[in-house]
């Protein structure tokens, strides 16, 4: 059982579009993130919430929007895609201590 | 501010040496230093991590020091093989553990 999963793990589309990566996580975890991961390796944090209320927001843009259903679910959705979007974005959960990370998606904006 | 710094950003050493790679943090309020490994395409995995009541915890080859006064800690791997090749990072909790901020990784090479 994956305890950590995101989809889809990988995701090219043009500049303008609107996108969704979606995020559940099985190990009863009441904290979840989104992590970005530039082509330097930079794992940034973007988003934090706790029991599906936000808790952190990094100075993302306006165009990223988070989603939390339910405090097993994290899903992220992006507005009108832009080139610098292009990274590996990577959900986590965690219950205090160390996170645990999905396999992570790939986006490229082309 | 809410940072980690992490040092070397590469790392190259011969296999059966060791590596020692270190980070310093901000906030005297975090308790807990957690180490993760990362495969080239892969995600981050836990390897080892430290709570702040101890100095010193050891998992086989690595092991994890902690100096809370100076805010600093280190992950040691003794013995280094091809597979320890990776990327490695060091993070800190912040905003009473609800933020996990990450060092900026080491790119370590273990060359045989």
């Amino acid at each position: 059982d994956t305890a950590v999963s995101q989809t889809p793990k990988y995701l090219v589309t043009q500049m303008g579009n609107d996108k969704s990566i979606k995020c559940e996580q099985n190990l009863g975890h009441d904290t979840m993130y989104w992590y970005k991961q530039d082509s330097k390796k930079f794992l940034k944090i973007m988003f934090s919430y706790n029991n599906k209320e936000l808790i952190i927001n990094e100075t993302v843009p306006n165009r990223f929007s988070p989603k939390s259903p339910d405090k097993a679910h994290l899903n992220l959705h992006i507005n009108s895609l832009e080139l610098g979007d292009s990274a590996v974005y990577f959900c986590a959960s965690s219950q205090g201590w160390g996170a645990f990370f999905g396999q992570g998606t790939r986006l490229t904006v082309v | 501010g809410e940072n980690v710094e992490q040092h070397p950003s590469t790392l190259s050493v011969q296999e059966g040496d060791s590596a020692v790679i270190k980070c310093t943090y901000s906030d005297s309020a975090s308790n807990y230093f957690p180490w993760y490994k990362q495969e080239l395409g892969k995600r981050p995995q836990l390897i080892i991590d430290i709570r702040s009541n101890v100095g010193e915890k050891k998992d086989q080859r690595i092991a994890v020091t902690l100096n809370k006064t100076a805010k600093h800690f280190s992950l040691h791997i003794t013995e280094t093989q091809p597979e320890d090749s990776a990327v490695y990072f060091c993070a800190a909790p912040f905003q009473g553990a609800q933020k996990l901020v990450f060092g900026q990784g080491t790119r370590l090479t273990i060359n045989p």
